[in-house]
């Protein structure tokens, strides 16, 4: 399996721009999860769904924030609109079976300038 | 108080030493615990997984989880610069259903140095 697929790797845009991440998960894994890191803040779970349904999302920072899972195969984590404070890198994971093991993709490293 | 308290490090050994990396936690709920390595500009990799108190060994790594002092720490042996990343603590309070968080450290950065 080629694992968590991330993209962008990168992306650079300018204040107020829209942003769209993007992820692959696992073929076969139930769980997706999006993570935020940050030198000050470390890993941060933003939100996670399971079998394509958003289960917790209380570490979305704001409205600005939305994800979506449209099939098994896919979820985008959406910025709009985007802010220099957002500059970080946004990792996806997958999972499945009782035992929690996340996946990590490469993560999407954002600068909002 | 933060829910899981890790030394950010850095820390910078010789080659062939011993490294003790540590966590503590202040949810007694927690019982699934994890160490995730992670090297610059990729994202964290499993590379121990315990479940509740006592101790795991593979090869070179030992994970060690003391629940009665909310105390988890990961030993490398023989330190070689490839281990060379920074290390994160990972905790959850159950596996399945509605609580499948994961709570992570900061991460302590360790430098082994030829």
């Amino acid at each position: 399996d080629a694992g968590v697929i991330q993209s962008p790797r990168h992306e650079v845009t300018e204040m107020g721009q829209e942003v769209t991440l993007r992820c692959k998960p696992i073929s076969g894994h139930d769980y997706l999860f999006w993570y935020r890191q940050t030198m000050m803040r470390g890993l941060e779970l933003l939100i996670y769904f399971n079998n394509n349904v958003p289960i917790d999302d209380s570490g979305m920072p704001e409205d600005r924030f939305s994800a979506k899972m449209p099939n098994a195969s896919f979820s985008t984590l959406k910025i709009q609109p985007s802010e220099p404070r957002d500059s970080a890198v946004y990792f996806c994971a997958s999972s499945t079976g009782s035992r929690n093991i996340q996946y990590f993709g490469a993560g999407t490293r954002l600068s909002v300038l | 108080q933060k829910e899981v308290e890790q030394d950010p490090g850095p820390l910078s050994v010789p080659e062939g030493a011993i490294v003790s990396l540590n966590c503590t936690y202040s949810n007694s709920a927690f019982q699934y615990f994890m160490w995730y390595r992670q090297y610059s500009r990729k994202g964290p990799e499993l590379l121990m997984y315990t479940y509740s108190s006592g101790n795991k060994e593979d090869g070179r790594f030992t994970a060690q989880v003391d629940k009665s002092s909310k105390y988890i720490s990961l030993f490398i042996r023989d330190s070689q610069p490839s281990d060379s990343a920074t290390y994160l603590c990972a905790m959850s309070a159950y596996s399945g259903g509605s609580n499948y968080k994961l709570t992570f450290g900061k991460g302590t950065l360790l430098t082994v140095n030829p």
